[in-house]
């Protein structure tokens, strides 16, 4: 069965620097999705990932998919306090519609 | 146009009741998907529906069960609600097979 591992869970930065969260999945899939959400709110599609070596960048957010290794990053470039929220990747298992979520990585940007 | 819509907002029920939540899929979409979020976690699929039938399950009791109708909304049932049950309920919405879901904003059930 499909697992998605997601690290680090908590993160903590400063406004200005950089820095990538992990997500790591353990058995092949041709996709992945990933979310944001604010506290009390539902998730908001950031990226769609569809094939080995997909790179998708949007402000200060980019992400990266490699399908060998079973990992995609997001990469966050110049912190702002708006990034503050929990990033959840998420994949479809097994050709299947039903998406598995990693635990979430919540981020706090800290002036 | 509107996206995914879900009602009630928030829901406080006793345990041993039960709770009906309600979707209504974003327009063109004909594909509903329910998952339940519990605090600081990720959300967990529990069942899909497409022309009005259950085509794929999670790993949730029968106590919990669904419906969609002709218009393609959609209704999550929850019998003898449990402490448990307490968790964020979202509703996502898809166009046929196998594409992207858009997630409404959830229905917050507290069960005391």
């Amino acid at each position: 069965e499909l697992k998605v591992e997601q690290n680090p869970l908590f993160l903590s930065m400063q406004e200005g620097k950089n820095y990538t969260i992990y997500c790591n999945y353990s058995t092949t899939s041709d996709r992945l999705y990933w979310y944001r959400q604010d506290p009390g709110k539902s998730l908001e599609s950031l990226f769609v990932l569809l094939s080995n070596g997909a790179v998708k960048q949007e402000g200060r957010l980019m992400a990266s998919l490699d399908t060998k290794a079973r990992l995609s990053t997001l990469h966050i470039t110049a912190a702002v306090h708006d990034l503050s929220a929990t990033y959840f990747c998420a994949c479809p298992q097994g050709g299947s519609e039903k998406l598995v979520f990693g635990k979430g990585t919540k981020l706090t940007v800290n002036p | 146009d509107a996206g995914v819509t879900q009602s009630p907002t928030h829901l406080i029920k006793t345990r041993g009741q039960q709770v009906t939540l309600r979707c209504s899929p974003k327009s063109g979409h004909d594909t509903v998907s329910w998952y339940q979020q519990a605090l600081g976690q990720g959300p967990q699929f529990i069942f899909q529906y497409y022309e009005e039938e259950e085509r794929q399950r999670g790993n949730f009791p029968d106590r919990f069960s669904g419906h969609q109708f002709p218009n393609y909304s959609s209704e999550l049932n929850v019998n003898a609600l449990l402490l448990g049950d307490s968790a964020l309920y979202l509703c996502a919405s898809s166009p046929g097979h196998y594409n992207e879901q858009f997630f409404g904003p959830g229905t917050r059930l507290t069960v005391l």
